[in-house]
């Protein structure tokens, strides 16, 4: 079970714009920026979007990030095919002191 | 560019110790927080714990019993020791350089991971 709920799959044609989410509270989302990572099967995560809206240098300006409340989001514009991939949210927990993760979100490219 | 890679022994037998080590390159493990991440197969991602090369250290409370992390700045590295293993720890261990400053953390870069079976 994990701290940050995120839906298991999300999915969309190509050209479509897709949206996950990422709930928590105030000890994480709610007073720390959220964070997004990006796994290929087999493969180690790869940073996708910091502080809640940056993109690393190299990532498509397609990702694109946000955070109200104890939530945040994900959305992918414009959807891939080589987007078809596991996201998962964190954040700082100031109880935990240290990050708790989503259970991640497999995105289906149809 | 940092580049990490995780070592040490794929399979560990029930009630004995993992130890895996983090080498660093192309950049100092001084001035920045390490940590270690692992992910059971086909399951999320869950924190064991940070460490500074002051000797600052935070694990998780829910492993904190049975976690160890130590840093070599002779050889650029980090390691984790989690004892009295189970089938429950077995998982992709990855290694992370924790970006921190002013509130704001992020991890970047991670290891490729390693897996660690524990088994008899």
């Amino acid at each position: 079970q994990s701290v940050l709920t995120q839906p298991p799959s999300a999915s969309g044609t190509p050209g479509q714009r897709v949206t996950i989410s990422c709930s928590g509270g105030t000890s994480n989302i709610g007073n720390n920026p959220v964070n997004w990572y990006q796994q290929f099967p087999g493969t180690a995560p790869k940073l996708l979007i910091y502080t809640n809206n940056q993109r690393p240098s190299g990532v498509p300006d397609r990702f694109s990030g946000s955070k109200s409340g104890t939530s945040a989001s994900l959305a992918i514009s414009g959807l891939q095919s080589e987007d078809e991939s596991d996201y998962y949210c964190e954040a700082w927990d100031d109880t935990l002191n240290g990050p708790v993760f989503g259970g991640g979100t497999k995105v289906t490219v149809l | 560019q940092v580049q990490l890679q995780e070592s040490g022994p794929g399979l560990v037998k029930p009630s004995e110790t993992l130890s895996l080590t983090c080498a660093v390159s192309g950049g100092s493990i001084s001035s920045y927080y390490w940590s270690w991440i692992r992910q059971p197969a086909g399951k999320g991602l869950e924190w064991i714990g940070r460490i500074y090369v002051s000797g600052f250290t935070n694990y998780n409370p829910s492993l904190k019993t049975r976690v160890s992390m130590s840093a070599d700045t002779s050889k650029n590295q980090f390691t984790l020791k989690l004892s009295s293993v189970t089938a429950a720890d077995t998982a992709v261990y990855y290694c992370a350089k924790l970006v921190a400053a002013g509130g704001i953390r992020w991890f970047d870069p991670w290891g490729q991971g390693t897996l660690v079976t524990v088994s008899s």
